[in-house]
């Protein structure tokens, strides 16, 4: 069973370009989140996704920032025109339907760096 | 949520047992006490977690206090891959998708 998997692993961009983050669950995850982890810092909540649907986007920039968990396909977190203080590593995690209080397992992340 | 504090960092010898502790003086009835690593430039792996009755679990044991203000995680034998940073979290049932991260103790185990 493979774990969670995002991808790109490190992405690069240029001030003002777009930044498109995948994650795919473990198989049989429903619900995704996202968290965002500063250069020697703790990770930060992002987002909850269940399918097509956003549950808590609540430590979400209100500008430039949104994801997506569609139907089919994996999530996506996108950032438009990134600037410098978005340089991060991403982190995706999956759960699977059921008890509230279930583990998130952690995919691998992707590190963005802004030039 | 209630917040924890840890050491920021520890060592332990390769071999030897690494507690690594953890206060939530202000956790509530309802509240989880998870505990989280993450080995440097990888995501965070879930280690264990407990209410107030004390866990074990192939890679770890988690001791709380009777009042639960304070736990324990406890790896038996450390060894060199345990090298990471440790984070104690407490995680409320009707919140409990959210993961709210601390700085967590960075544990260095020597050889």
């Amino acid at each position: 069973n493979a774990g969670v998997m995002q991808n790109p692993r490190h992405l690069v961009r240029r001030r003002g370009q777009e930044a498109r983050l995948r994650c795919s669950p473990m198989k049989g995850h429903s619900h995704v989140y996202w968290y965002r982890q500063l250069p020697e810092e703790g990770l930060k909540f992002m987002v909850y996704l269940q399918k097509e649907n956003i549950i808590d986007e609540s430590g979400m920039p209100k500008e430039r920032f949104s994801a997506e968990f569609p139907k089919e396909g994996p999530s996506i977190l996108r950032i438009q025109q990134v600037v410098r203080g978005d340089s991060a590593a991403y982190f995706c995690a999956s759960s699977p339907e059921g008890l509230a209080y279930n583990e998130q397992f952690f995919g691998p992340g992707t590190r963005l760096t802004v030039l | 949520d209630a917040k924890t504090t840890q050491p920021t960092s520890m060592d332990c010898a390769e071999g030897r047992a690494a507690n690594l502790p953890c206060n939530h003086s202000t956790i509530s009835g309802n509240e989880y006490v998870y505990w989280y690593r993450q080995i440097h430039s990888q995501g965070p792996q879930y280690i264990i977690h407990g209410l107030k009755n004390n866990e074990t679990n192939e890679m770890a044991s988690l001791i709380i206090t009777e009042d639960r203000k304070s736990s324990t995680l406890i790896l038996p034998h450390a060894t060199l891959r345990d090298t990471a940073v440790y984070y104690c979290i407490v995680r409320p049932m009707d919140s409990s998708y959210k993961l709210i991260f601390g700085s967590g103790t960075r544990l260095l185990v020597r050889p």
